[in-house]
């Protein structure tokens, strides 16, 4: 069954912690995405990622951290760095299906401080 | 990288058709025009994508003028489920390949009975 998973599906952080986040698709996409949501806002873009071994900051990079040593793996690290990261984590990967080139999501990651 | 506008929130009620128009004014010429719907604590979901003149689906259709700085997603006959955000995105089409793509704030569309 293709798709992303993300996991956990909720996390908690203690003060000075860094947690990672997993995001794993098995659709062969090259391009893979990180967004943030704060309650009753939009999506904001963390990072990006348009090949293996190469990844960009988005517009919200600052206490965040991701690697793409694989294809179908893009973990994000929230470090203590961030200092507000209660939020709703969003995973994506970019690819082509029935003639349309779209973002597929996972079902998100809800991290919350202690 | 285009800018998209919506409106915060829109209303309806049940059977009607709902309209929801996205402002882009600076849409390059190779930008695609996307729209998603989200339900809380879900990832977005692809609805529709178009470039210009009207695409139809089984589930919306999305008109775009020909100076393209526009678009409007229509939902036919709305029921309580269609109760979401939706979101208007533009990109590059480029097959397989990604770049920075930037979501607007949504619109809040709520079907009430």
């Amino acid at each position: 069954d293709g798709g992303i998973t993300q996991s956990p599906k909720y996390l908690f952080r203690k003060e000075g912690q860094n947690v990672t986040l997993s995001c794993e698709q098995n659709l062969n996409h090259d391009a893979m995405y990180w967004y943030r949501q704060d309650p009753g806002q939009g999506l904001r873009l963390i990072y990006y990622s348009q090949i293996v071994n190469d990844f960009q900051k988005g517009d919200i990079a600052e206490g965040y951290s991701v690697s793409r040593e694989k294809k179908e793996s893009f973990p994000l690290t929230v470090t203590s760095a961030q200092k507000n990261p209660t939020a709703f984590y969003l995973c994506a990967s970019k690819g082509h299906t029935q003639g349309v080139e779209k973002l597929f999501f996972g079902s998100g990651t809800q991290l919350s401080v202690l | 990288l285009a800018k998209t506008t919506q409106p915060i929130s829109m209303d309806s009620y049940e059977g009607q058709e709902v309209n929801i128009t996205c402002s882009h004014n600076n849409i390059a010429t190779n930008d695609y025009i996307t729209w998603y719907q989200q339900f809380p604590s879900q990832g977005p979901r692809f609805i529709i994508q178009g470039y210009k003149t009207k695409v139809t689906n089984e589930v919306a259709s999305l008109f775009i003028p020909a100076d393209r700085k526009s678009s409007t997603l229509s939902l036919p006959r709305v029921s309580l489920s269609d109760t979401a955000v939706y979101y208007c995105l533009v990109g590059g089409q480029i097959y397989n390949q990604g770049g920075k793509l930037i979501f607007g704030q949504g619109t809040e569309l709520s079907v009430k009975p």
